[in-house]
């Protein structure tokens, strides 16, 4: 199983539509990232998130930490076709190698004009 | 201007071939990954190197090798390539270490015939 799970695993919506992705993670999560790929092309950083509680804004896309329950949440206000693409997770795990950054599934999005 | 730049950005091969991937950054990082994405879309890190000197390497196979020639450079060096190498590098540098946000390129889109 992935140590960091995302759900949905895709996801469908009308052009102006809230829409919430979370991200659970098996471990305390240290630091939390937010990445959209376009499909067929590269990541894009979204935000990063450090502390528990802590909540960033990037034009209609919020992501919330919640140390507590291990989980990050993505939320997107009024979604746009522009909004399309694969939503990644991803937060600094330690493995025998050391600290690494670890990603979860995935997310598709699509948004139906 | 190009942050991290990955060359090609295609590659069909036939199995059994040699073939390198090249990545470069001008982002003055002193840190670069390789991470592989499979056909569901799971991202996992590959290797790290740190001021030119590898500081993760996952469970990879012996023939992936790793190169850099400077700072900047990060290429992947594959022999003997399988059916199942066929999938999407990226390459990814941050700032020193994995605390660091990391930037992507483009990917390079593997296939092995």
């Amino acid at each position: 199983s992935q140590e960091l799970e995302q759900s949905p695993q895709s996801l469908i919506v009308q052009e102006g539509k809230n829409l919430t992705i979370n991200c659970t993670s098996s471990k305390t999560l240290y630091g939390l990232y937010w990445y959209k790929q376009k499909y067929g092309e590269g990541l894009i950083f979204l935000m990063m998130l450090q502390k528990g509680g802590e909540e960033k804004s990037h034009e209609k896309i919020t992501a919330k930490l919640d140390e507590k329950k291990q989980q990050s949440s993505l939320h997107i206000t009024a979604s746009q076709p522009s909004h399309a693409g694969i939503y990644l997770c991803g937060a600094e795990m330690n493995n025998n190698a050391g600290n690494m950054l670890t990603f979860g599934g995935g997310t598709r999005l699509m948004v139906k004009p | 201007d190009t942050a991290v730049s990955q060359t090609p950005k295609y590659l069909v091969t036939q199995m059994g071939n040699d073939k390198s991937i090249k990545c470069e950054q001008n982002l003055g990082h002193d840190t670069m990954y390789w991470y592989k994405q499979d056909s569901k879309k799971f991202l996992k890190i590959m290797f790290s190197y740190n001021n030119k000197e590898l500081i993760i390497n996952e469970t990879v196979p012996n023939r992936f090798s790793p190169k850099s020639p400077d700072k900047a450079h990060l290429n992947l060096h594959i022999n003997s390539l399988e059916l199942g190498d066929s999938a999407v590098y990226f390459c990814a540098s941050s700032a020193s270490g994995v605390t660091d946000t990391q930037y992507f390129g483009p990917g390079t889109r593997l296939t092995v015939l």
